[in-house]
């Protein structure tokens, strides 16, 4: 089963901001925080993951709360290509990687 | 480079037939994944090979269905028979290493396939 909680879908303008959130309370201290997301009729693609520390990388900023209880994706300058169902997955050492339902975020032109 | 090789990309048959789903991974990659996508079910972990060796097949819905990776670049997906309810788009993922320490997983583009 999932260990996170997203909300269902989500709307952004294009060129702002899409802070998308992830609710995972019952997170453990050796659980990491991934993101995938999944352009319609296309395979998943990861996007970023981390453990306690913020990251960012090239596609996108991970902000996790200090308690780990949750994390935001941000996306710093939303395209329309940047449409997709984004899928928000706790994992730890060993464990299989786990995809909920995610949200389904709309950018909007 | 090549990502993750996919074939058929789609698939009709009628039910009771004998379906074949290919993968060939990212060359080097040691881990590969099958995972299958529905409306009602999203998506779930079918199995896991790491070296050619399948790991985790719990996630096999029946006896119907069976996986091989006879070589590091190859692997199948068998489901005989086959039933409407096995209509899904079906991905393979790869990854350089073993579910302790693997980061990224890269999917293929899926084979949808269409039971009747």
């Amino acid at each position: 089963d999932a260990k996170t909680t997203q909300p269902p879908s989500m709307d952004c303008a294009e060129g702002r901001a899409a802070n998308l959130p992830c609710n995972h309370s019952t997170i453990s201290g050796n659980e990491y925080v991934y993101w995938y997301r999944q352009i319609h009729s296309q395979g998943p693609q990861y996007i970023i993951h981390g453990l306690k520390n913020n990251e960012t990388n090239e596609m996108a900023s991970l902000i996790i709360t200090e308690d780990r209880k949750s994390s935001t994706l941000i996306l710093p300058h939303a395209t329309l290509r940047d449409t997709a169902v984004y899928y928000c997955i706790v994992r730890g050492v060993g464990d299989k990687i786990i995809f909920g339902k995610g949200t389904r975020l709309h950018i909007l032109p | 480079d090549a990502g993750v090789i996919q074939s058929p990309r789609h698939e009709v048959t009628e039910m009771g037939q004998e379906v074949t789903l290919r993968c060939k991974p990212i060359s080097g990659h040691n881990s590969l994944f099958w995972y299958r996508q529905t409306m009602m079910r999203g998506l779930e972990l079918l199995i896991y090979f790491n070296n050619n060796v399948p790991i985790d097949d719990s996630g096999m819905p029946e006896d119907r269905f069976s996986a091989k990776m006879p070589n590091a670049s190859f692997s199948t997906l068998k489901i005989q028979p086959s039933e409407p309810r096995d209509s899904a788009v079906y991905f393979c993922a790869s990854t350089l290493g073993s579910l302790p320490r693997i980061g990224e997983l890269f999917f293929g583009e899926g084979s949808r396939l269409t039971v009747l």
